[in-house]
Formats: structure tokens, sequence, C-alpha cells
């Protein structure tokens, strides 16, 4: 049974650039939630994912922006990327309901430069 | 502002110790709470969850969640040194249109020495 699953591991981008990243729930799951987690803190939360629109949205400006596909996996996208921007983005996947415990991925760290 | 509080620490404990970490919440009509483990570098991965007042074990760790007083702690008891790491402490928020945010505090960081 796969767990989450990101794409890519690490990569590095050029402020102004826009990056997308790629996220599979683990199986049986049907809802994904993204994370920032910032050197020293906690993850923060983006956006939330279900039935493939977004349900829920923390406080992140418009250049963040996702998608969910019809299997449940989704992506993140950036736009116009700014020097904090780098960070550890992490991709949860959980059943929708209030006891529901998320799966996190191994992440995806993102460095601008 | 709905919060999850932790203490960032460190927290120095020596090897065979207890280790006390503990956490409060804003919001009381959160039902799910959850412990979870980063090592550096590393993603989340969860440890324990507790939805019910009172003690939860699971080996060498015990979750305790007290409702009333809106905190949750999590004791590693005969900490090993491969315990050292950053314990997240998370909550499912309440939100609108009946969905839950999973929400993280800031982490304590745990230091165990030989």
């Amino acid at each position: 049974d796969a767990g989450v699953t990101q794409s890519p591991t690490h990569l590095i981008k050029t402020r102004g650039q826009q990056v997308t990243l790629r996220c599979s729930p683990k199986s049986g799951h049907d809802t994904v939630s993204w994370y920032q987690q910032a050197l020293g803190q906690g993850p923060q939360f983006i956006f939330q994912y279900y039935e493939e629109e977004e349900r829920q949205r923390g406080n992140f400006p418009d250049r963040f922006s996702g998608h969910q596909f019809p299997n449940y996996s989704s992506e993140l996208n950036v736009n116009a990327l700014l020097l904090g921007d780098s960070a550890l983005y992490l991709c949860a996947s959980s059943f929708r309901g209030p006891g529901n415990t998320i799966y996190f991925g191994e992440g995806s760290w993102l460095t601008v430069v | 502002q709905k919060e999850v509080e932790q203490n960032s620490g460190p927290l120095s404990v020596p090897e065979g110790a207890i280790a006390s970490l503990n956490c409060t919440y804003s919001d009381r009509g959160s039902q799910s709470f959850f412990w979870y483990r980063q090592y550096s570098g590393k993603s989340p991965e969860l440890i324990m969850s507790i939805y019910s007042n009172g003690d939860k074990e699971d080996g060498r760790f015990t979750a305790q969640l007290n409702k009333a007083s809106q905190y949750v702690s999590l004791l590693i008891r005969d900490s090993q040194p491969s315990d050292s790491a950053t314990y997240l402490c998370a909550v499912n928020l309440g939100a609108s249109g009946g969905s839950y945010i999973p929400t993280f505090g800031r982490g304590t960081s745990l230091i165990v020495h030989p």
C-alpha cells in the first residue's frame, strides 16, 4: 500500500519563476492538504482539496494555487516566486471528516535564489 | 484566530527519563488531536492520535487529553537518544462548510542526552 508520494524532492528556482509540485495521496484517501514549513516553524496550512475543489484556504496570497484531479492527486502551483517562498512543502492526505488522521509525504524542498 | 500553542524548547532530558511535551489549543469544539515526530530534514510522522479525555498508551508513548482545560500532552517514557526530534501537536479545527483543518503548533524540540 503506497503512502503519500510527492515530487520533486528538491528543486531550486529563481525569483519571479513559477513552480509546480505534485502529490499522490495514500490509497483510499480523498482529501489532500498542502502545507508550507519554514525552518524552525510548524507546518502552515495553505489549502485543502476535496472532490476536485478548494474547500479551505489558509492565509496565503493568490500566487499560491492548486488543483485536484479525478484520481485525487493534486498539484500546488506558486507563481512569481519570492525568496521567502523557500521552504519545505508538505502534502498530506486523509479521508474527509473530523476525526481523520492526515499522513504526510516526504515533502518537496524548494529553494528560491 | 484559532491556534495551537507549544513551547518551542529545547527540552533536554537525560537518557532513561520521562519527557513531557505540552500543547494548548483555542477551539473548544475540537475533537481530534495528534502528535507527530519530525526528525531534522524529514517530514512529520504520526506517533499517536487521541479523541477522548484521559490517557492513551502506545508502547513508551502516552497521550493525555483534557478538553475542559484545552490541553493535550505527550509523555515519552525511558527516553532514548533516538527520540531526539521535534514533536508537533496537531488539532483538527472546525472550519466553514463542515470541513476540518489539521492545524499545527510550531513544535517542541526534544534533546535526549546520554
